[in-house]
């Protein structure tokens, strides 16, 4: 069974760029959709944007400005950035696959990223 | 900016039957949104249980059906159970973009 597990730091400064690696297991990174979904705390659900693993981007418009998604196939693993980051990026982000690009079947656990100085 | 709209809260028995909705502000949600529904329990990721209206995951339990009404989708949860008080997201899909509903809190009562 595929496993997703995102890794990056917890705590980051205001203005900086936040950034996230998703790690995939039991499974090939090709023929599949990934994406970035966050969670601010007591919060709904963001989606960020999602990559197909040949390189293909969609982006939240309202994020857009701030995002890059990418895949490195050779190490089966996806990854976020986020700059300018402020208080209200501070969110559980979640990676998570789909295989059509219109449905989502495996999510990571989440991991919490703080703005804070 | 795109809105995607769900009751904020429904109660329902255990054993009962209960529909959960998702609305979008742009008119009536047909196929072509592909809503995906999810349930997210407290301190855990969300898990995916309905694609494309009404598609089911091979772990979805079969009291969970999704499906068009009214112009929304629709989520119904049949013979509930404790288990399956939670939070409910609808996600409908924008051309490349796409827009979580803000959530149903269902409690099963």
């Amino acid at each position: 069974q595929v496993q997703l597990q995102e890794s990056g730091p917890g705590l980051v400064k205001p203005s900086e760029t936040l950034s996230l690696t998703c790690t995939v297991s039991g499974g090939s990174i090709s023929n599949y959709y990934w994406s970035w979904i966050r969670q601010p705390p007591g919060k709904g659900l963001e989606w960020i944007a999602y990559i197909y693993y040949s390189g293909s981007t969609y982006y939240n418009p309202s994020l857009k400005s701030r995002v890059t998604i990418s895949v490195d196939t050779s190490k089966n693993q996806f990854s976020l950035k986020l700059s300018s980051v402020t208080a209200a990026d501070t969110a559980v982000y979640y990676c998570a696959s789909g295989y059509s690009g219109y449905d989502y079947d495996y999510w990571g656990r989440g991991t919490l990223v703080t703005v804070s100085s | 900016q795109t809105v995607v709209t769900q009751e904020p809260s429904l109660t329902v028995s255990p054993g009962g039957t209960v529909t959960l909705t998702c609305a979008s502000s742009t008119g009536a949600v047909t196929s072509s949104f592909y809503p995906n529904w999810f349930q997210q329990k407290p301190g855990q990721a969300p898990r995916a249980l309905i694609y494309s209206t009404g598609n089911k995951h091979s772990w979805t339990p079969a009291r969970f059906s999704g499906s068009l009404l009214g112009g929304k989708a629709a989520l119904t949860l049949s013979d509930v159970q404790p288990e399956d008080e939670a939070e409910y997201y609808c996600l409908l899909y924008y051309g490349g973009a796409q827009v979580f509903g803000g959530g149903t809190k269902l409690t099963v009562l």
